[in-house]
This record gives C-alpha cells, sequence and structure tokens, in this order.
C-alpha cells in the first residue's frame, strides 16, 4: 500500500531535550516536505527536499533541522525544542513528474513541549 | 511570509445544499490545490488546477483557478454528511514552496 509513515504519532517532551521524528514514503517521490499546524493558522512548510542532499527552507524553519540521505526518508530534527513549537506535524511527499503537486501526507505527530 | 486568505471560516449548511468557498492571496501561484481533512488524519488532494482560467470537476466538487492567479474557488454540490470536514486550499510558487490556506471548517445537517 502507498503510504507516508511518520513516528512517533504522540510525543510530549521537555524543553531542550533533542528529538527526532521520522518520516518514511514507499512511493520512491522525489518531494518531501514537513508542514506544521497550528489553529487558524492552517499549514505552514517548515522545510523541503526536491531529492537526495537538497533541502531547503520552507516559511518557518527557524528551530528545525531536516536531512535526506535515502530517498525514502525525510527526519525532522529538533535539537532544542521549545515549548512555541508543540504543534501538530505533517510529512508529505509526491513526485516530480507530476510537479510536485499531488502531495501524499502522512497520519500526522502531536508534540507537546513542556 | 505569503497569506493565503480563506473565507468562509466556517460553514453550517443542510445536507443537499450546495457550498462554496474561495482563496484569495496577495502573490501570484502557478499551482492551486485544494485539500480536505478530518480529524485525526493528515489533508487528502481533492483537486489541482495548474493554469489560470482551468475550471476542474472531481465528482461533485468544481474548483477554478483565478484568471490573475491570485485566487481560487471551491464548490461542493448537493452536500452529503460525508461532506464533514475543513477544507484547505494551496498555492505552490515558483520556487516549489507551498503556502496554505487557513482552513474552511464543513458541517453538514442531516
Amino acid at each position: 500500500e502507498a503510504q507516508v509513515t511518520q513516528n512517533p504519532r504522540y510525543l510530549i517532551t521537555v524543553t531542550g531535550k533533542k528529538l527526532t521524528v521520522t518520516c518514511s514514503q514507499n512511493m520512491n517521490h522525489e518531494y518531501m516536505s514537513w508542514y506544521r499546524q497550528d489553529p487558524g493558522l492552517g499549514l505552514r512548510q517548515i522545510y523541503y527536499s526536491m531529492n537526495v542532499e537538497v533541502t531547503d527552507k520552507g516559511d518557518v524553519p527557524e528551530g528545525y533541522k531536516v536531512s535526506r540521505k535515502e530517498k525514502r526518508n525525510f527526519p525532522l530534527i529538533l535539537e532544542s525544542p521549545s515549548p512555541n513549537q508543540t504543534s501538530l506535524y505533517f510529512c508529505a511527499s509526491s513526485s516530480r513528474d507530476r510537479g510536485a503537486h499531488e502531495q501524499y501526507f502522512g497520519p500526522g505527530t502531536r508534540l507537546t513541549v513542556t | 511570509g505569503q497569506q493565503l486568505n480563506q473565507s468562509p471560516q466556517s460553514m453550517f449548511i443542510q445536507e443537499g445544499e450546495d457550498v462554496s468557498m474561495n482563496c484569495t492571496s496577495s502573490s501570484i501561484f502557478n499551482t492551486w490545490l485544494w485539500y480536505k481533512q478530518e480529524p485525526g488524519e493528515g489533508p487528502v488532494l481533492l483537486i489541482a488546477l495548474y493554469k489560470a482560467g482551468e475550471l476542474t470537476s472531481n465528482g461533485r466538487l468544481t474548483a477554478q483557478f483565478g484568471i490573475t492567479r491570485k485566487d481560487s474557488f471551491l464548490n461542493i454540490s448537493a452536500s452529503i454528511p460525508s461532506d464533514v470536514g475543513i477544507y484547505f486550499c494551496a498555492g505552490l510558487n515558483t520556487g516549489n514552496q507551498f503556502y496554505f490556506g487557513t482552513g474552511t471548517s464543513l458541517t453538514v445537517i442531516p
């Protein structure tokens, strides 16, 4: 089954404790992206990657890191999480054959930073 | 960042009624997309629009890419209870960045 998986689905952590949220897709997609969703603000793009070893900042990259060492994986790293990073995070992927438009989203990771 | 203004914020309609929502931007986009999100899930793509003026249908859903490239609308005809959810517009710019609207919450009353 074609899908985007994220782990963990739920995470409660404390300020300053480094964490990684994994994202994996099995569709051989080139384009992958991370979003955060906050009430009243919709989804905002954090980082995106057009292909392996190519990453670019989205609209709200501060406080986040990403890497794209393999085509299928695109982890999101919070080196020193802060309470304002409490949010619902989504990973998405799409094929460049279709202009990176038709994104498939993962199920989301709800992060709480205390 | 670029702002997409989506309206209305919420709608409460009777089953069978038609629904219309729209999205405007201060910037031009090359692609407009419409997504639906249900509780506890990620957004699902409904319609993608690639050319200014384009009108595209997907079942009871119809969307248009505004001629100025700064707006788009989505219509749902003859609404049914399973249409309930939050609908988001999104624009893709030349830099391959996506921007999303703030969403329209749709409630369908049987």
